[in-house]
């Protein structure tokens, strides 16, 4: 079946400006992550949910940074007044279940600011 | 505070030896290890986990081994092929938390 997908896959936006990523996480999967990942470095975790309930959002690195995930299944990270810093691999990950720890990760979108 | 340590940061193996990553953790409460792979422009890929009950789990040619006591677990690639040169992440969590990823170490097998 198909995998996790996310869109899009670069975005290139002039800083101060809103964007929005999203993630469609394998069909009937409860929990979708969000993560960061800098190159040459491990995903850093941004937030979860389980179903449509944010569980954590501790990696979150300021309140310009927010995630939904309204219906239990897509969801969308919005950075609001982006800057330089935030250029990254933005990655999203699902699993079938809950606290098992067995996610499988999307493509990634890269946010470059510029 | 790091709480997975990877090493090496980079490795290189001749076509068909054995290569060994090594992790160490700080959290006891940990109770799940997996290993991901990831190729240049690709997200990382599960390639293999344990959970502390055991002390080594075996799938092909990958096999993790796991030490409670030294809060250590490592990855053995046997036989080692060129398609295996990835990136390779161990990662680590406790029950309903998210992984912590180690910093990766990058695999180059040579032939």
């Amino acid at each position: 079946g198909a995998g996790v997908s996310q869109s899009p896959r670069y975005k290139v936006t002039k800083r101060g400006q809103d964007v929005a990523l999203r993630c469609d996480p394998i069909s009937g999967h409860v929990s979708l992550y969000w993560y960061r990942q800098a190159l040459g470095q491990g995903p850093e975790f941004l937030t979860y949910f389980n179903y449509e309930a944010q569980q954590d959002k501790s990696g979150l690195p300021n309140d310009r940074f927010s995630a939904e995930r309204p219906e239990g299944s897509i969801s969308t990270l919005t950075i609001q007044r982006t800057e330089q810093r935030d250029s990254a691999m933005y990655r999203c990950a699902s699993s079938s279940r809950q606290g098992v720890g067995e996610q499988y990760f999307g493509p990634g979108t890269r946010l470059t600011v510029t | 505070q790091q709480q997975v340590k990877q090493s090496p940061q980079s490795l290189i193996v001749q076509k068909g030896g054995i290569s060994i990553i090594n992790c160490a953790y700080e959290n006891t409460a940990f109770d799940y290890f997996p290993w991901y792979q990831q190729f240049p422009g690709k997200g990382p890929a599960l390639l293999i986990a344990i959970r502390p009950d055991v002390s080594e789990k075996k799938e092909g040619r990958f096999t993790i081994s796991f030490n409670k006591s030294a809060k250590q677990f490592s990855l053995h690639i046997m036989d080692s092929q060129p398609g295996d040169s990835a990136t390779y992440f161990c990662a680590a969590s406790e029950a309903n938390t998210p992984l912590v990823f180690g910093k990766g170490t990058r695999l180059s097998v040579i032939a």
